[in-house]
């Protein structure tokens, strides 16, 4: 299995200032057919569903507000949320897909306002 | 709109069987894989196994080979997943999602509570 870990595992930020979320896989998602990461993005809020950010490392779900990024290749990647908001506080994981059936996710980070 | 409806919270005893559903609407249901999630209370995500109701080919994580099954009835736009034997530690939240690579639709989710 490819095992996916995230760091932090919680962080505080501000209202309007910048959180960073790592993942790192223990084996490279990029894929030399197509030169994509095969890797997403996940928030969820209490009592609900995840729901996705991001896919192919760094493309925003419609409808995902611009202030989320997701960037990185290989093994190592980082969602970025610019200003943060009420809204973003939540539980965010990676997920690879680059087996295909049998995706991993990372633990989670929980993101809360300092 | 895509929509992945899923059955009602369950409480069963150790011991006992249960089975799960998802609904499909929205899309053409037979095309695209389904996947299982399980989140236990207070703790990250964990991918069970997938099908492809189309054909009913399944994969499952190591993890959870043989602790459950999944299985799909396409004429109905359904996926399952049932245990034979609940353990006080299958408690959890267990999502279905459709596989496009990534999860971009989701069910609500079924809490399935197993106590004595």
């Amino acid at each position: 299995d490819i095992v996916m870990t995230q760091s932090p595992d919680s962080l505080a930020v501000s209202l309007g200032e910048r959180a960073t979320i790592n993942c790192k896989s223990s084996q490279s998602v990029l894929h030399s057919s197509n030169n994509k990461n095969y890797l997403a993005w996940y928030q969820q809020k209490p009592g609900q569903p995840p729901k996705l950010l991001i896919y192919w490392a760094s493309i925003r779900e419609s409808g995902v507000p611009d202030r989320f990024s997701g960037s990185g290749s290989g093994t190592d990647f980082t969602l970025t949320i610019t200003s943060l908001q009420t809204e973003d506080v939540a539980v965010y994981y990676c997920q690879q897909y680059y087996t295909t059936h049998l995706i991993t996710f990372g633990q989670g980070t929980r993101l809360e306002i300092k | 709109e895509v929509q992945l409806v899923q059955s009602g919270a369950e409480v069963k005893k150790p011991g006992e069987s249960l089975k799960i559903s998802c609904k499909g609407s929205g899309y053409s249901f037979n095309n695209y894989w389904i996947g299982w999630v399980r989140q236990m209370p207070g703790k990250g995500l964990e991918w069970m196994g997938v099908i492809y109701p189309s054909d009913s080919d399944t994969r499952y994580s190591p993890s959870f080979q043989g602790q459950v099954t999944i299985s799909a009835d396409k004429s109905i736009s359904t996926a399952y997943l049932q245990w034979s034997s609940l353990r006080a530690s299958d408690t959890a939240m267990y999502y279905c999602a459709r596989l496009e690579q990534w999860l971009a639709k989701w069910g609500q989710g079924t809490l399935v509570t197993v106590s004595s």
